[in-house]
């Protein structure tokens, strides 16, 4: 199957700096990619979807502000969390499909850690 | 936004095959139903995926009723490696993104 891959997969990081996640489809061209966060023992919620070459598509709730996607090619997402907060401390996953109708395949997961 | 309801948690022993239903009522005509596998810290693994009838792979089958309202995920033979959170979803069609919405998953807890 399709390969996605995320840099790093953890991370920890002091209150107030911000931490910049990778996404990157390995042997497949992604024109969509997804953002997820899940908290332990929950299931994963749709942070944002992002295209290739446009502005991403947030989730109600989601800050767009605090929460920055780049999909700035189509084997490359990045997501951004700024001045993050300790309640920001999740494990964050991304998803990649390469057309419309096509099955998502997903990252191994980030866990981010703010003191 | 189609939704899907699954059983919470089941229990299995080694050995046993095992089926996890999923109801979703408000399919629609274009949504595939699909399947994912997640263990503890990573990201959810596609196990199958179908439109109606059977489909079978070398982990799984999945069987679909003509309404499409729900569909089973049958595990044969479990082992202890199976242990894990299992995902029915469906798209959503509506968007043209047709992004996938979790839900609560089932927790499948495998015994010797």
């Amino acid at each position: 199957g399709a390969v996605v891959s995320q840099h790093p997969s953890r991370v920890i990081c002091k209150s107030g700096t911000s931490v910049k996640i990778e996404c990157r489809s390995l042997d497949f061209q992604a024109t969509t990619m997804f953002w997820y966060r899940q908290f332990p023992k929950q299931s994963l919620m749709l942070m944002a979807t992002s295209n290739e070459g446009s502005k991403a598509t947030y989730e109600q709730g989601v800050e767009k502000d605090k929460f920055l996607i780049n999909h700035a090619s189509l084997t490359l997402s990045t997501l951004t969390v700024t001045s993050a907060h300790p309640e920001d401390s999740s494990f964050y996953i991304c998803s990649a499909r390469q057309g419309s109708g096509e099955t998502q395949y997903f990252g191994p997961g980030t866990r981010l850690l703010v003191l | 936004l189609a939704k899907t309801t699954q059983p919470i948690s089941m229990d299995s022993y080694e050995g046993q095959e095992v089926n996890i239903t999923c109801s979703h009522n408000n399919i629609a005509t274009n949504d595939y139903i699909t399947w994912y596998q997640q263990f503890p810290s990573q990201g959810p693994r596609f196990i199958i995926q179908g439109y109606k009838t059977k489909v079978t792979n070398e982990v799984a089958s999945l069987f679909i009723p003509a309404d499409r309202k729900s569909s089973t995920l049958s595990l044969p033979r479990v082992s202890l490696s199976d242990t894990a959170v299992y995902y029915c979803l469906v798209g959503d069609s509506g968007t043209g993104f047709q992004k996938l919405v979790f839900g609560t998953g089932t927790r499948l807890l495998v015994s010797p």
